[in-house]
């Protein structure tokens, strides 16, 4: 199983809204990342959580809240948005993230398509 | 700063054409490279992954190379068919303690029946 879920797949929300993405694998994968990608443009990374610890944070603006509750979920807290971000935010987690790790090959979920109205 | 390019962005090939996709990336202290797909409003499905250690790895009609010294990886797609049709990525990631992917913008590929 090589499967990373993702939910929900579309999500509208208002500038004042408090919503939430959620991510899931059962790879027994130790990192997980979220992705940003706005259309006709490659993925940006925002955040990477390696053994449930956030270990990047790409200058990503406080209104996007990470969360990594277990090795297996990790969340995305959406709070106060603009239309700008509007986009699909994918996620994505691979086995480690360290050197010598011989197995960093990252699997990604199907995304959430983010409208901000 | 790592940079990766993927020319052409589009390219269009009639079915049964066997065709090679080109990835370039400027600092050949990468750890791996990987191939991905992407579906128009869908997510990346990986389909090949090289160690910096290995020249190639090959998956059914796939085929992918790297040349760190030259900064090179060249995926080789045999036999097209119209269901190839999709976006392109290749992502490369650095030595170091991340694994952060620096990805190119993508080939979009069109296979005509």
């Amino acid at each position: 199983d090589t499967e990373v879920t993702q939910t929900p797949k579309h999500l509208v929300m208002g500038m004042t809204n408090k919503k939430s993405l959620k991510c899931e694998q059962h790879m027994g994968h130790r990192a997980m990342y979220w992705y940003k990608q706005k259309a006709k443009k490659p993925p940006e990374l925002m955040f990477v959580y390696s053994y449930e610890k956030l270990s990047i944070n790409e200058s990503v603006p406080s209104r996007f809240s990470p969360e990594c509750p277990n090795s297996s979920l990790l969340n995305l807290h959406l709070h106060a948005l603009q239309p700008e971000d509007s986009a699909l935010y994918l996620c994505a987690s691979s086995r480690g993230v360290f050197v010598g790790e011989v197995d960093t090959e990252a699997f990604f979920g199907q995304g959430t398509r983010l409208t901000v109205v | 700063k790592q940079e990766v390019t993927q020319i052409p962005a589009a390219l269009s090939v009639p079915e049964g054409e066997n065709l090679v996709l080109n990835c370039s990336f400027t600092d050949s202290a990468i750890y791996n490279l990987q191939w991905f797909r992407q579906d128009p409003g869908k997510g990346l499905t990986s389909l090949l992954l090289i160690q910096s250690s290995q020249r190639e790895q090959t998956s059914g009609r796939l085929n992918a190379s790297l040349d760190k010294s030259s900064g090179r990886s060249t995926l080789y797609i045999a036999a097209s068919q119209p269901g190839d049709s999709a976006t392109y990525l290749c992502a490369v990631s650095p030595t170091g303690a991340n694994s952060k992917l620096t990805f190119g913008k993508g080939i979009t590929l069109s296979v005509r029946p």
